[in-house]
């Protein structure tokens, strides 16, 4: 079974770093892509970026470039979402999703909350 | 960039129902265009893919057709399992940018 489990919720205060993971297992990890959701607080999704863990090529949303990155770990099958100073405005929950067009299948989304 | 317009943003209806969800793109997708179902605390589910294609193990009481910009999602009976948002999402521009709809609530009438 194709399954992608996504790390814990967090709270962290403004300014700090944070990496959330998505572990994939029950297929070749390295040939699909992985990319990275955004729903803020009653709001719609938003994509983040795509990474192709065979080479770690990646692609941002012009929206996300340079505000988050994106990278895996091939000998654990898993994929990262990093921050390095962390803003209110990025709490949300994020959403891991296998697939490089469309996302056939998703995390359970992991909750980052961002508060002082 | 490409803008996906969804309509309605909230849909009321009764188990039993046929219900009818719109998508728009703001120019022409081709076909590139998926649907998903997201229920809060679940992962997101896909159910469309190609514009009509029925992701594997989807109930065949969804369907979704279109092509160009205008797209529809249809849910032939309701089933209580089935009151949750619903967001259409392009891939035509891939590079730089995916874009999903707004989202559509469905809810229990």
């Amino acid at each position: 079974e194709v399954q992608l489990v996504q790390s814990g919720a967090e709270v962290k205060k403004p300014g700090e770093s944070l990496k959330i993971s998505c572990k994939g297992s029950g297929y070749r990890f390295t040939t699909h892509w992985i990319g990275w959701v955004r729903q803020m607080p009653g709001k719609g999704l938003e994509w983040m970026g795509i990474i192709y863990p065979d080479d770690s090529d990646t692609r941002y949303s012009p929206s996300f470039e340079g505000q988050v990155t994106i990278s895996v770990d091939n000998s654990i099958s898993t994929a990262y979402l990093q921050w390095r100073s962390l803003k209110a405005s990025d709490t949300a929950i994020y959403y891991c999703a296998r697939g490089s067009y469309y996302f056939d299948q998703w995390g359970q989304g992991t909750q980052v909350t961002v508060s002082s | 960039d490409i803008q996906m317009t969804q309509s309605p943003s909230t849909l009321s209806a009764s188990v039993g129902d046929r219900v009818t969800i719109t998508c728009r793109a703001s120019q022409s997708i081709s076909s590139w265009l998926a649907w998903y179902q997201l229920k809060p605390g679940k992962a997101p589910n896909l159910l469309i893919y190609k514009a009509s294609s029925l992701e594997s193990g989807v109930p065949s009481r969804f369907s979704g057709s279109g092509s160009g910009t205008e797209f529809t999602l249809t849910i032939s009976s309701l089933q209580p399992d089935d009151f949750a948002t619903y967001y259409c999402q392009q891939y035509n521009s891939y590079y730089p940018e995916i874009t999903f709809g707004q989202g559509t609530r469905l809810e229990i009438k």
